[in-house]
């Protein structure tokens, strides 16, 4: 089983609130990535990271941010969040050839 | 451009029977090809990954094909179990890029009733 973890599980919030969605490997992997998905839909990559210091925006543009200041840690932070963000938030760190996936945030935005 | 089918989109069957998931790909240059198993509100777990060279591959009651020339892959279910039940999605990665990106399918829910 993999070592990544994601924070909170679940996380029900009003509009304009600030949030952070927490990831964290053990595995020493340079790559880390962040996913929304939708119910039904397929994944969308939104941020990815190649090491400390490096991320990049993926395909899905996204109001969120990221940073990688420890190579075990890659967090998300929305500054003021909006009912169009709600959606589950997949975290997934990478050993090439596999990406292993954390298990998930379902963020809701009243 | 690069995309990922999947069929069927959903899929019942009885616990005990087998079952098989199919995948079209035109992602070029093409890497490897995943497939994935999503419990409802989890995170995919890996199932399998096959490189252009390989034809077949088995992990326990699942067994994945792939045939490169015509950019197909199928996920076969033996001896259905409840617990299958889940979201079992193909995902195919190109090697024209550092990061290695990845092309998700829909996925294909199952059902497994008792």
């Amino acid at each position: 089983e993999a070592d990544i973890y994601q924070t909170p599980r679940y996380l029900v919030i009003g509009t304009g609130k600030k949030i952070t969605l927490e990831c964290s490997q053990t595995m020493g992997h340079d790559k880390m990535y962040w996913y929304q998905q939708d119910p039904g839909m397929e994944l969308h990559l939104i941020h990815y990271s190649y090491g400390v210091n490096s991320t990049e925006k993926g395909d899905l543009s996204s109001e969120s941010t990221v940073s990688r200041i420890r190579t075990e840690h890659f967090p998300l932070t929305l500054e003021s969040a909006r009912p169009s963000h709600t959606s589950q938030y997949l975290c997934a760190s990478s050993g090439s050839p596999e990406q292993f996936f954390g298990p998930g945030t379902r963020l809701t935005v009243l | 451009k690069n995309q990922v089918e999947q069929s069927p989109q959903s899929l019942i069957i009885l616990e005990g029977k087998n079952c098989t998931l199919q995948c079209n790909y035109t992602v070029s240059p093409f890497s490897n090809l995943r497939w994935y198993k999503q419990d409802t509100g989890r995170g995919p777990v890996s199932l399998t990954i096959m490189t252009f060279s390989e034809n077949t591959k088995s992990n326990r009651r699942y067994t994945a094909t792939l045939d490169a020339d015509t950019k197909q892959s199928s996920l076969h279910i033996t001896a259905s179990q409840l617990s299958d039940s889940a979201s079992y999605i193909c995902v195919v990665s190109d090697r024209g890029s550092t990061l290695g990106r990845l092309y998700f399918g829909r996925g294909t829910q199952l059902t497994v009733w008792p």
